[in-house]
Order: C-alpha cells, then structure tokens, then sequence
C-alpha cells in the first residue's frame, strides 16, 4: 500500500485565519482526494484533487473556502480559509491507485490533521 | 447517494460472531471496507467488485449481493482488537471516481 503523510498532524487556530494542510505521497497516484470527518461522523468528501488543473468540489465545498494545489502526482495541498469554529475537523488526504495493493483500484487515507478553530 | 449501514453499533464479546450490512438504492460498482480505530486514519480491509467472489483474510469476509446492491462484512470468532468503526465506501461507475461512505457502524469487543 501507499505511504501517504500529512502534515500539520494537528494544530489549534483563531477564527478567521488560514491553515495550508500538506499531503505526500511515496509514489505516483491517479487521484487524490480530501475528506472532512467530524466528531464521531462518516467521511465527507470535499474535493478531488487535479493534477495540473482546478479541483473538483463536492456540494457544499467551494474553492474560495477550500483552495486545493495538485502540482505533481505525489503531492497536494488543501487550504481551509476564513476558519471558523464549525471548521473544526479532522482533515484526510486519501488516494487511489490501480495496484497500489492488488490488482484494482483502492483507496488509502493518510493519517489525517487534526484542526481545533477557536 | 449515501449508502445505508446497519446496525449502527454492536457489542461483542470475545469470541462471538457479527454481521454488518451496506446497502443502496443504486447500481453498484465496488464496495470497499474500512475499520476505523478511535484517533486513527480508515484502514482499508477488502473490496469487492461487481460480479466478484467473496473476500476474506483470517477471520473477517465479505460478500456483495448484485440484487440487492448490499453488501455484508461478516466478523467471525471476534477479537478485542476488531473493535472500531467499520465503513463502506462505495463506488458507482468504474475507477476514478471517489468514494462514498456510510455513516459507519460502532463495534466493540468486550473480553
């Protein structure tokens, strides 16, 4: 399987500042994406990451407020702007590849930054 | 679309089976399983496709009815450390797209 970090791990914010989360990959992979998961809820997806174009935002996410870079095949960041409490998350990079760990497509999470907004 | 996991939580004890199910109201490609540890990232344990058999490794399998667009984990002879959020995530056209998860169900193993 993929090794897939993140960096910040964690961190604590003000309201109304920006937080760049960092997400690499040890190998090259086909897509990339960014999920949210709250307290105690489900994986929601925010975005797929594009290599060498604008993301692609899921219902309810927009670029102004989640700007994400893809400039290669191993590496993406996503940006949560103007943060406010209702911000506050976890944040997960995942990625997709065929025959990262058999023969179709799976889908591997990295270890997730975890951001307080107060 | 969401798909619809059952049951929402579950207490075990040592060495007792479960059954945990993922279902949808549409077509599906592939559902893949993740347990999820409190403070941890989803670790992926099986994908099963379209057409495919079912999945297993050690005491934990899978199965995937077309009919019904559901698919079953089944936890046989359970460990304390299978306890965790299980989800499905699933996919509805092929490759490339990512996937949608369910809202997860809450095992615990108690010894």
């Amino acid at each position: 399987s993929a090794v897939i970090s993140q960096k910040p791990s964690r961190d604590i914010c003000q309201r109304g500042t920006s937080l760049t989360i960092q997400c690499q990959v040890d190998s090259q992979v086909t897509m990339m994406f960014w999920y949210r998961q709250q307290p105690g809820q489900s994986l929601t997806l925010i975005a797929t990451a594009n290599q060498g174009s604008e993301a692609t935002y899921e219902s309810g996410f927009v670029i102004d407020k989640f700007p994400i870079s893809r400039p290669n095949l191993t590496f993406s960041t996503l940006t949560v702007s103007n943060m406010s409490p209702e911000d506050s998350s976890i944040y997960l990079c995942s990625v997709e590849g065929l025959g990262l760990a058999g023969p179709y497509n799976e889908q591997f999470f990295g270890p997730g930054t975890r951001l307080t907004v107060l | 679309q969401q798909p619809v996991q059952s049951p929402q939580a579950v207490i075990l004890r040592e060495g007792e089976d479960a059954v945990i199910n993922c279902s949808s109201s549409k077509a599906l490609y592939s559902v893949h399983w993740y347990r999820q540890k409190h403070g941890e990232a989803p670790v992926f344990l099986m994908i099963l496709l379209k057409g495919g058999e079912q999945k297993g490794h050690d005491k934990i399998s899978a199965s995937f009815n077309e009919k019904k667009q559901q698919s079953s984990l089944y936890l046989t002879a359970s460990q304390l450390s299978y306890s965790g959020t299980y989800f499905c995530g699933t996919e509805m056209d092929s490759g490339n797209t990512p996937l949608v998860f369910g809202k997860g169900t809450r095992l615990s193993v108690i010894a």
